[in-house]
C-alpha cells in the first residue's frame, strides 16, 4: 500500500520567512499527489495537486510544490509566511486502483510575528 | 462548487448510546469516505463506499458500521459508543475514475462521556 511521510509534527516559521513542509511518499505506480490545509475547526481544503502534468504545481494562497520522482518527494513551499498560514497541512498520495488516498500525519504550522 | 455537509458540528453522547453521523454531498460523486482524525495520528480511514449499498472497510473499522442507501448520503454508525471513540469525524467524497481528489465536509467533533 502507498504511504506518506511528513516529518516534524509542529513547524514554527517567522512571519515573512520561507515555509517549507516536506513530504515523501512510497508508491509502486505513478502517483497522484495532494496537499490539503485544515484551519481550526474546519474540514480539509485542497491547496494543490499533482496529476502527472507539470512537475511544479502552483496552488492557492501563494503555495507551490515540486514533484521529484527520483527523490519520491512532493515538498510544499511558500516564499513568505503570513499569519493566516497558521493551520495544519496534510500531504496525500493516491492508492492506485481503489480511489483511496493515503494521508501523512500532518504538520501543524505556527507563524511567529 | 462541490458541497459536502455533515449533520452536526458538535455532538455529545453517553457511553453505550447508538450514534448516527450523517454526510450528504451534492455533486453526484460515486465515492464517499469516513475518516477519524486524532492529534498526532492524522486521518485514518474507517469505511468507504464506491456505490450505493456498497461498502469497504478502511484501516480502523472496528466499532463502526456504515449505510449508503442513496448516492448522495453516507451514514456512519457507532453501534455502542465508547469513550475511545471521542474524536473528530470527517466525511469526504470523490468523483471516482482517475480523479482522486477528495472534497471534505466541515467535520463533526464527537465527545463520548
Amino acid at each position: 500500500a502507498q504511504s506518506v511521510t511528513q516529518l516534524g509534527s509542529h513547524v514554527s516559521v517567522s512571519e515573512g520567512a520561507l515555509v517549507l513542509l516536506r513530504c515523501n511518499y512510497s508508491s509502486s505506480v505513478p502517483p497522484y499527489l495532494f496537499w490539503y490545509v485544515q484551519y481550526p475547526n474546519q474540514g480539509l481544503q485542497l491547496l494543490l495537486k499533482y496529476t502527472s502534468a507539470a512537475t511544479l504545481v502552483k496552488g492557492i494562497n501563494g503555495f507551490e510544490a515540486e514533484f521529484k520522482k527520483s527523490e519520491t518527494s512532493f515538498h510544499l513551499t511558500k516564499p513568505s509566511a503570513h499569519m493566516s498560514d497558521a493551520a495544519e497541512y496534510f500531504c496525500a498520495v493516491s492508492d492506485n486502483g481503489n480511489n483511496r488516498l493515503a494521508f501523512g500525519k500532518g504538520n501543524q504550522v505556527v507563524v511567529i510575528p | 462548487d462541490v458541497k459536502v455537509t455533515q449533520s452536526s458540528r458538535y455532538l455529545v453522547k453517553r457511553t453505550g448510546e447508538k450514534v448516527f453521523l450523517e454526510c450528504v454531498q451534492d455533486m453526484d460523486h460515486e465515492n464517499m469516505f469516513w475518516y477519524r482524525q486524532d492529534p498526532g495520528l492524522g486521518l485514518r480511514l474507517i469505511y468507504f463506499s464506491y456505490d450505493v449499498k456498497m461498502k469497504e472497510k478502511g484501516d480502523i473499522p472496528e466499532g463502526y458500521s456504515v449505510s449508503r442507501e442513496k448516492k448522495e448520503r453516507f451514514s456512519l454508525i457507532l453501534e455502542s459508543a465508547s469513550t475511545n471513540q471521542t474524536s473528530m469525524y470527517l466525511c469526504a467524497s470523490s468523483s471516482g475514475g482517475t480523479d482522486y481528489e477528495q472534497y471534505f465536509g466541515p467535520g463533526t467533533r464527537l465527545t463520548v462521556t
